[in-house]
């Protein structure tokens, strides 16, 4: 397995436009969580779903970010309208509790990040 | 409320030198405690759990419930354990997963 996949790696945009970050969880995962990470705040969690529905969404920082996950092997992350604030690394991170699945209790395997510039 | 404090932001030592990597909890349940790593140009990861109670690339780490901290040590420090480390909170037994919360990290500096 490839591990979590991100797309794209690096995005510059300018303010105002739409953002969208893409994650593929490790096959057979069941929660996928989403993270911001800035030098001020450090890692943040934004969100995260179970079995695609999401569970705690108390980490998006505001209606301008949303979250879907339409099937067990794709999930996004849209910012609209996008802001310099904005600018960080975003992660997708995967993890099951069923250790037949590669799980490994409370063990999170992450992505390797968006960095989204907002010009 | 669930939070985990990293006082230090930068940490530098040189090479040989002992490391600790302050982490301080608050949750009023049995929390289960992490440190994730982060090198450079490479995907947070997992270095240990409190509850495995091991010693991953020579760092230890012991949970403290009376002082609520969980602070990581290593007696030698190697330039390649410069990183950023997190510090992170779970409050679910071991099998059942939930959300991490995580400290603001410490990047580490070991000097040649």
């Amino acid at each position: 397995d490839a591990g979590v996949i991100q797309s794209p790696r690096h995005e510059v945009t300018e303010m105002g436009q739409e953002v969208t970050l893409r994650c593929k969880p490790i096959s057979g995962h069941d929660y996928l969580f989403w993270y911001r990470q800035t030098m001020m705040r450090g890692l943040e969690l934004l969100i995260y779903f179970n079995n695609n529905v999401p569970i705690d969404d108390s980490g998006m920082p505001e209606d301008r970010f949303s979250a879907k996950m339409p099937n067990a092997s794709f999930s996004t992350l849209k910012i609209q309208p996008s802001e310099p604030r904005d600018s960080a690394v975003y992660f997708c991170a995967s993890n099951t509790r069923w250790a037949a699945s590669g799980g490994v209790g409370n063990e999170q395997f992450f992505g390797p990040g968006t960095r989204l510039t907002v010009l | 409320a669930q939070r985990v404090t990293q006082p230090e932001k930068l940490l530098s030592v040189f090479k040989g030198a002992p490391v600790e990597l302050k982490c301080n909890y608050s949750y009023s349940g049995s929390p289960e405690l992490f440190w994730y790593v982060q090198y450079s140009r490479q995907r947070l990861q997992l270095l240990l759990r409190h509850i495995s109670r091991e010693s991953i690339k020579g760092f230890t780490a012991d949970l403290n419930k009376g002082e609520t901290s969980f602070h990581l040590k290593k007696p030698f420090a190697q330039e390649e354990d410069s990183a950023m480390y997190y510090c992170a909170l779970s409050g679910s037994t071991f099998y059942n997963t939930d959300k991490l919360i995580f400290g603001t990290g410490t990047r580490l500096q070991v000097f040649p």
